[in-house]
């Protein structure tokens, strides 16, 4: 069965730091990829997705990750934090094209601190 | 819009009584679906739906019912509540080809 690994659990940083959260998938097939994000209290909300082309994606808030097909990875960044983006984060694989089965990730807190 | 609504938002049973988490979607979404949300397990899919009158099992489905009759609707129905399945719950819809978009979710506690 597919997996999802999230190497991260907890994340501090502070404001204006470098963010990147790990992601690695276990399917060798074709897959979509997605981020989400959850504020705290509030539903899933997508960040960005891949489903095929350009492996570096570009999505909301300034977030951007990269599809490393080799490495089974699909690593989430961002440049510089914002005290806003303390959340959790899911990355999540579906495998194949059809009906979107999402196998998430545990998810890592990321606190940023003013 | 409303896009997917999910009610009640919390909810607490006791354990052996039976409930039904209400979902409904206003997109047309062709694909809906049910996770559960535990700490330090991200979500798992429970049961999900590629049409109306089509649903299929999860990775989590002892325990849980569902059915499909439309296509804006998708509940959820918890047969004998037990303490095990305290959790908070998500309803998602998705267009084919497409991400999935969540509802607000359902706290719910079993005591």
């Amino acid at each position: 069965a597919q997996s999802v690994s999230q190497h991260n659990h907890h994340v501090i940083l502070s404001e204006a730091a470098s963010l990147e959260l790990g992601c690695n998938y276990s399917y060798g097939g074709t897959v979509n990829l997605f981020w989400y994000v959850q504020y705290p209290g509030q539903h899933l909300q997508l960040l960005l997705k891949y489903f095929s082309g350009d492996p570096l994606v570009k999505g909301i808030k300034g977030f951007e990750a990269e599809f490393i097909k080799s490495k089974f990875s699909f690593n989430l960044r961002k440049p510089s934090v914002q005290w806003s983006d303390t959340a959790e984060y899911f990355c999540a694989v579906n495998e194949g094209t059809g009906f979107q089965k999402l196998v998430f990730g545990t998810g890592t807190r990321l606190l940023v601190s003013p | 819009n409303a896009g997917v609504t999910q009610t009640p938002k919390f909810q607490v049973l006791k354990t052996g009584q039976s409930m039904t988490l209400q979902c409904a979607q206003d997109m047309n979404h062709e694909y809906m679906s049910w996770y559960r949300q535990d700490p330090g397990m991200g979500l798992r899919l429970i049961h999900y739906s590629v049409g109306a009158g089509i649903t299929d099992q999860g990775e989590v489905p002892n325990g849980y019912n569902v059915s499909r009759s439309t296509t804006e609707d998708f509940p959820l129905r918890l047969l004998s509540a037990a303490p095990s399945q305290t959790s908070v719950y998500f309803c998602a819809s998705s267009p084919r080809g497409s991400e999935a978009f969540f509802g607000q979710g359902t706290r719910l506690t079993v005591v």
